[in-house]
This record gives C-alpha cells, sequence and structure tokens, in this order.
C-alpha cells in the first residue's frame, strides 16, 4: 500500500504570496491532519478533515486553510505569506482512531 | 500554553545502553499517548503507544511506562543501537486518538559506537 505523498517536496516564495500543498492520504483512510514544524515550535496541529468537513483545527490565523476532496486528497493554502511561515508541513492520515501516518512534508521556505 | 513537556532536548547513549526519554502532560482528558521517531528528510513514524488502563507496554526494544497519578510517561530504548539515533516525539491525544495530536518537543538521540 502506498504511504502518504505530499506535493511538492520543496518550495521558495516571497513574502506576500501564496503557496497551496497537497496531501493523497494513505487509500482508504478518510481522515487527513496536517501540523507545522519548526525548530522553535516544534509540531503543532493546524486542522484536521474527516469526509470533506473540517473536524478539528488548531490556533492558526485565518491565513491558513484547507479543504478535502471526496476522494479524501487534501490541500491546504497559506495566504500573504509571512518570513515565519517558513517550516516543514506535514500531513497525516488515518483510518480511524489511533495510528497517524505522516507523509515526508512539504519544506516550504518564505523569503 | 504547553501542554506536553518533553525531556532531555538531547541525549547521547553508548551502543548497547538504554536511552531514556521523558514526556510529562497536564490534561487529565488525554487518553492516548503514542511516540513518534523521526529521521532527517522523513516525517514522523509511530513507534509505540500507550491507553492509561495500562502502566507498561513493551513492543521489542522499546516499552513505554505510564505513570496515570503523576502524568508523566517515558519511552525506554533497550539495547540501543546506531539505527536508533533519530528525534523522538512524545504525543497525547484525547477521545483515544480521534482528536488531534498535541506533541512534545522532542528529543534528539545519538547512539554512539
Amino acid at each position: 500500500k502506498a504511504g502518504v505523498t505530499q506535493t511538492p517536496r520543496y518550495l521558495i516564495k516571497t513574502r506576500g504570496q501564496q503557496v497551496t500543498l497537497s496531501c493523497s492520504p494513505i487509500s482508504g483512510h478518510r481522515s487527513v491532519s496536517w501540523y507545522q514544524q519548526t525548530p522553535g515550535q516544534g509540531l503543532q496541529f493546524l486542522f484536521e478533515y474527516f469526509s470533506e468537513t473540517q473536524r478539528n483545527k488548531g490556533n492558526f490565523p485565518g491565513r491558513f486553510s484547507g479543504r478535502q476532496f471526496s476522494n479524501s486528497r487534501s490541500e491546504m493554502n497559506v495566504s500573504t505569506l509571512e518570513l515565519g511561515d517558513s517550516a516543514l508541513y506535514l500531513c497525516a492520515s488515518s483510518f480511524g482512531a489511533d495510528e497517524q501516518f505522516f507523509g515526508p512534508g512539504t519544506r516550504l521556505t518564505v523569503l | 500554553q504547553q501542554q506536553v513537556k518533553q525531556s532531555p532536548q538531547s541525549l547521547i547513549v553508548q551502543k548497547g545502553g538504554i536511552s531514556i526519554i521523558n514526556c510529562a502532560y497536564e490534561n487529565t482528558a488525554f487518553d492516548y499517548f503514542p511516540w513518534y521517531q523521526q529521521f532527517p528528510g522523513k516525517g514522523p513514524a509511530l513507534l509505540i503507544a500507550i491507553r492509561p488502563d495500562v502502566s507498561e507496554k513493551k513492543e521489542g526494544r522499546f516499552t513505554i511506562s505510564f505513570n496515570k497519578s503523576a502524568k508523566q510517561f517515558s519511552l525506554h530504548i533497550m539495547d540501543s543501537q546506531p539505527g536508533d539515533s533519530a528525534t523522538y516525539f512524545c504525543a497525547a491525544s484525547k477521545n483515544f486518538g480521534n482528536e488531534k495530536l498535541t506533541f512534545g518537543t522532542g528529543t534528539r538521540l545519538t547512539i554512539i559506537p
């Protein structure tokens, strides 16, 4: 079974731009969560989608948004990028409770 | 508010030794406690997890010890190997893992020959 895939793997943007990251969950998984990983703040929860509905949301500004499609694929969007948005963005999928399977992440650099 | 505190930040252990990483949590509603292992350039991968109805869980060389009254849990890696060198994160979740994971700050483990 293929794992969680994230595209692109690396991204360089400038301040003020917007970016869209994509996540394809493991086949059959309906829950997709997004996390931001930085050296200073560690791993922080952004949001979770289940059956195209946002089920949980973390403590991030409205510039961070996401959506999930009927095939469970998910995208997250960050508008008006700031330098502090530079991070590794991780997507995780799960079938139900317990284990979340993480993708390799998208490394976003904001210049 | 950091709800899961992890220590130490880094750890160096000799090959064959025991690596011990500790975590403490504040929210008594947490009922699922996983440990994740992350190698450079990879996403975290689940290592082992425990629920508060047991005090210890062992899988191969990896053991979680859980102390509900102290709100603490720890990861023990027995017979540590160079391949165990990675960053380890403890985490906690509510509703038996159905809710978001709250992570500790991570421990960079280095196993030296």
